[in-house]
């Protein structure tokens, strides 16, 4: 009965890769969101997505692309993979109204 | 625009003393505000939240906050903490009828036996 899970939980790959992340939610909510946790712990919002129409795109570079299938999954995927993109990467889902998020249990990324 | 200062980036207690991890906010509306905790290699749980109504908010494991809109602060305390309360806790703000939640910088709370 997870509300928010995300795979894969571990991936380890090369620099230049292409590589992508998957978000599913079985809350009923309609905005989701991707965020960046680095090294220091800081949570940076990167993208949200409102019933499968983009609502933030914060500065990220090109090389990061969401996409949402439906409006229970969000997906992130990541071309020609650079060190810096090492991080915790954590999908989340919002109740209406007071913004309270769900968060997923993070996919921690380590580009080699 | 909004933004959140955790005064603290780290908090050594002893176990069953108690403790304040304080959180300020800057934002010209009116605002939710959350506390959520991040257990060693876990996502974020929601530990508590303000929406409106009584300053003084319970959550769970015994934690609680007080909202003061004039200091613009929303502390997060624990008359009593135990080893299993080691975690990073990030205060959090949302202005009303915004998409987005910003996050402090998270205070790591370490409990010494």
């Amino acid at each position: 009965d997870t509300a928010v899970s995300q795979t894969p939980k571990y991936l380890v790959t090369q620099m230049g890769n292409d590589k992508s992340i998957k978000c599913e939610q079985n809350l009923g909510h309609d905005t989701m969101y991707w965020y960046k946790q680095d090294s220091k712990k800081f949570l940076k919002i990167m993208f949200s997505y409102n019933n499968k129409e983009l609502i933030i795109n914060e500065t990220v570079p090109n090389r990061f692309s969401p996409k949402s299938p439906d409006k229970a999954h969000l997906n992130l995927h990541i071309n020609s993979l650079e060190l810096g993109d090492s991080a915790v990467y954590f999908c989340a889902s919002r109740t209406s109204g007071n913004n309270e998020q769900f968060f997923g249990p993070g996919t921690r990324l380590t580009v080699l | 625009a909004q933004s959140v200062t955790q005064l603290d980036s780290q908090v050594p207690v002893f176990e069953e003393a108690p403790v304040e991890l304080r959180c300020n906010y800057s934002s010209s509306v009116s605002v939710y505000l959350f506390w959520y905790v991040q257990y060693p290699n876990q996502g974020l749980q929601l530990l508590l939240k303000y929406l409106s109504g009584s300053t003084l908010v319970k959550g769970i494991n015994g934690f609680e906050a007080e909202f003061n809109k004039s200091q613009t602060s929303f502390h997060l305390r624990k008359p009593s903490v135990h080893i299993s309360d080691t975690a990073e806790y990030f205060c959090a703000v949302s202005e009303q009828g915004a998409q987005k939640l910003v996050f402090g910088q998270g205070t790591r709370l370490t409990i010494n036996p």
